[in-house]
């Protein structure tokens, strides 16, 4: 079955500065896979997703994750952090192209943008 | 504004008590989840629903019971509340297979 690690369960960095966020995957297939955000007291929005395209993935508000099979790995990355990017990152992995039951999230990474 | 929409938004529940959660969406969507989220373990999977009429187990399924009897509801109970299943839920939908719309989600206290 597939899974995701979350490498850092809180992220801070200063506003202007990059952002990472770190996540490996397990998968028995060709994964797809996901970045969420979400902000406190709210529904988690999609950010991005892989699904077997190009392997640098462009999302909303200037994030982008890069899928590397050799390291199984689908980090986030923002060149410069904002304070509205403050908020919970859930790394998402499924097995199947066609089935949503089948994601598995990640714990989460909660990023802290200090002025 | 289109979307999922999820009430109530706050609970307490007894021990023992029942109460059922409604998702409502009006996107026409053919299919329809419950998840929960407690603090480091992510989102996991309590039912779903691929349609009107139909629902399936997810990861995490017992204590709860589910029913889709309107395309656009999807209804999550808990028939005899205990304290394990304080949690954050939430709804999604979707028009096929891949990509979410998340509700902004139910906080459930069981005391």
């Amino acid at each position: 079955a597939q899974s995701v690690t979350q490498l850092d369960s809180h992220v801070s960095v200063s506003e202007g500065t990059p952002v990472l966020l770190r996540c490996n995957y397990s998968s028995s297939y060709s994964p797809s896979l996901f970045w969420y955000v979400q902000h406190p007291n709210k529904g988690l929005q999609l950010l991005l997703k892989y699904t077997s395209a190009a392997t640098l993935v462009k999302g909303i508000n200037g994030f982008e994750a890069e899928f590397k099979k050799s390291e199984t790995s689908f980090h986030l990355t923002k060149p410069s952090a904002h304070m509205s990017d403050a908020a919970e990152y859930f790394c998402v992995v499924s097995d199947s192209s066609y089935n949503n039951n089948d994601m598995r999230f990640g714990a989460g990474t909660r990023l802290t943008v200090k002025p | 504004n289109a979307g999922v929409t999820q009430t109530p938004k706050f609970r307490v529940l007894k021990t023992g008590q029942s109460m059922t959660l409604l998702c409502a969406q009006d996107m026409n969507h053919e299919y329809m989840y419950w998840y929960r989220q407690d603090p480091g373990m992510g989102l996991r999977l309590i039912h779903y629903s691929v349609g009107e009429g139909t629902t399936a187990k997810g990861e995490v399924p017992d204590g709860y019971n589910v029913s889709r009897l309107k395309k656009q509801n999807f209804l999550l109970g808990l028939e005899s509340a205990a304290p394990s299943q304080t949690s954050v839920y939430f709804c999604a939908s979707s028009r096929g297979p891949i990509g979410y719309t998340f509700g902004s989600g139910t906080r459930l206290t069981v005391v």
